[in-house]
């Protein structure tokens, strides 16, 4: 069975950074890409940026350049997503999400809560 | 970035037909995909590619379309299916989803 285990929901001060976990198992981690994707209510969904954990590349959205830094641990089939200079405009809940070759999220993690506050 | 419209919500009663529909501001081919996603819960996957049915997802549902205009059909609705559905697109970068369709059951 695939399984996508995120870490807990944080409270973070404005500023600081938060650094999320997705542990992947039930396939060979390396075999697919990881999608990361931002839940708001003012928003929506919106398409982070993608890993590829076997060659270790990375593709972002344009908006969350900056924003965001992916990798991953093949060692321990763990993917994750750093959120840096964090504002309230970043308290959102944060999915991972397993690319099937054909561009689209086939298995999803719970989803963690981010919310910046002081 | 390709917008992608979906109409905000519909009230449908059981046993009914459903309709639910997303436009793309440009054309996405037959990559649009379908996802379900119940309060509280991570989305999951409906359709892909425009019309093939996701392994383990009842038959109720179908996609078809292609280019710029995609509907995702419910036939017959049940109780269960109430949520939110959201169409994405991966033909053009940045993927997009839509603003999502709340699907009430009365």
């Amino acid at each position: 069975e695939v399984k996508l285990q995120q870490s807990g929901d944080e409270l973070v001060r404005p500023g600081a950074s938060v650094k999320i976990s997705c542990k992947a198992s039930g396939y060979t981690f390396t075999n697919y890409a990881m999608y990361w994707v931002k839940q708001s209510p003012g928003q929506g969904l919106e398409w982070i940026g993608t890993i590829i954990p076997l060659i270790d590349t990375t593709s972002y959205n344009q908006k969350f350049k900056g924003k965001a830094t992916l990798t991953a641990d093949k060692s321990s089939n763990t993917a994750y997503m750093e959120l840096s200079r964090l504002t309230s405009e970043d308290s959102a809940v944060y999915y991972c999400a397993r690319d099937n070759p054909g561009l689209y999220f086939d298995y999803w993690g719970q989803g963690v809560m981010v919310t910046v506050s002081s | 970035d390709t917008v992608l419209t979906q109409s905000p919500a519909l009230a449908v009663s059981p046993g009914e037909r459903v309709t639910i529909s997303c436009r793309a501001s440009e054309s996405v081919s037959t990559l649009m995909h379908w996802y379900q996603q119940k309060p509280g819960q991570q989305p999951t996957l409906l359709i892909y590619l425009a019309s093939n049915l996701e392994s383990g997802v009842p038959a109720r549902f179908s996609g078809s379309g292609s280019g710029t205009d995609f509907t995702l059909t419910i036939d017959p609705v049940e109780a269960d299916d109430t949520a939110t559905y959201y169409c994405q697109q991966s033909w053009n970068d940045p993927f997009t989803f839509g603003s999502g369709t709340k699907l009430e059951i009365k």
